[in-house]
C-alpha cells in the first residue's frame, strides 16, 4: 500500500523567512503528486501538482515543489512566506493516469507565520 | 462556476444511528470521491464513484456505503455509527478520463455522541 510521510507536523516561521516542507511517498510505480492547502475555516485547495515533465513545478501564491524520483520526494518550497500563508499543508499521491484512484494524503503540516 | 457543494455542514448523531451525507460535484465533473478526515489527520480515502458504480474502495468497513446518481451527485451512507466515526467528511470531484486534480468541498462535520 502506498503511504505519504510529511516530516514536520508543526512549523513556526517569521514573515519573509524561507519555507521548505518535506514530503516522501512510498509507491512502486508512476505517480501523480499534489500539495493541497487548507486555510482556517476553508476547504482544501490545490496549491500545485506534478503529472509528468519538468520535475520543478510552480503553483499558486509563489509556491513551488520539486519531484526527485530517486528520493521519492516532493518537497514544497517558498522563498519568502507571508502571514497569510498560515494554514495546514497536505502532500498527496495517486497512481498516474485517469480512472479509479483515490488520493493518499500525509498527516499534514501546520504552518504558523508570525508577523 | 459552482464548486463542490456538500450538505449538511454539521450533523450530530448518536451511536447506532445511520447517517446520509450529500455531495454535488463541480460543474463538468463526472467522478466523486469521499474522504474521512479525523481531527489532526490527513484525509483518508473511503471510495470513489463513476458512472453510478463504486470503482475503488479504501480500507473502510461495509458500514460505509455510497451511491451516485445520473446527475453525478453522490451520497455517503454510514450505518451503525460508532464514536470513532466522528470526523469531517470530504467530497471531491474530478474527471475520470484525464490527469486532473480533485476539487474538494467544505465538508460535513459529523459528531457522534
Amino acid at each position: 500500500a502506498q503511504s505519504v510521510s510529511q516530516h514536520n507536523h508543526h512549523v513556526i516561521l517569521s514573515e519573509a523567512a524561507s519555507l521548505e516542507l518535506g514530503c516522501n511517498y512510498s509507491y512502486g510505480g508512476t505517480v501523480n503528486l499534489f500539495w493541497y492547502v487548507q486555510y482556517p475555516g476553508q476547504h482544501l485547495q490545490l496549491l500545485l501538482k506534478y503529472f509528468s515533465g519538468d520535475p520543478l513545478v510552480k503553483g499558486i501564491k509563489g509556491f513551488e515543489a520539486e519531484f526527485i524520483k530517486s528520493k521519492f520526494s516532493f518537497n514544497l518550497r517558498k522563498p519568502s512566506v507571508q502571514w497569510s500563508d498560515t494554514a495546514e499543508y497536505f502532500c498527496a499521491v495517486k497512481h498516474s493516469g485517469g480512472g479509479a484512484d483515490g488520493l493518499t494524503f500525509g498527516k499534514g503540516t501546520h504552518l504558523i507565520i508570525q508577523p | 462556476d459552482a464548486g463542490v457543494t456538500q450538505s449538511p455542514t454539521h450533523l450530530i448523531k448518536t451511536r447506532g444511528q445511520q447517517v446520509t451525507l450529500r455531495c454535488s460535484p463541480k460543474s463538468g465533473h463526472d467522478t466523486v470521491s469521499w474522504y474521512q478526515q479525523a481531527l489532526g489527520q490527513g484525509p483518508q480515502f473511503i471510495f470513489q464513484y463513476y458512472e453510478e458504480e463504486e470503482r475503488q474502495r479504501g480500507n473502510f468497513p461495509d458500514r460505509f456505503s455510497g451511491h451516485q446518481f445520473p446527475n453525478y451527485s453522490s451520497e455517503l451512507n454510514v450505518n451503525a455509527l460508532l464514536l470513532g466515526d466522528s470526523a469531517l467528511y470530504l467530497c471531491a470531484s474530478s474527471l475520470w478520463t484525464a490527469n486532473q486534480p480533485q476539487h474538494f468541498g467544505d465538508g460535513t462535520r459529523l459528531s457522534i455522541l
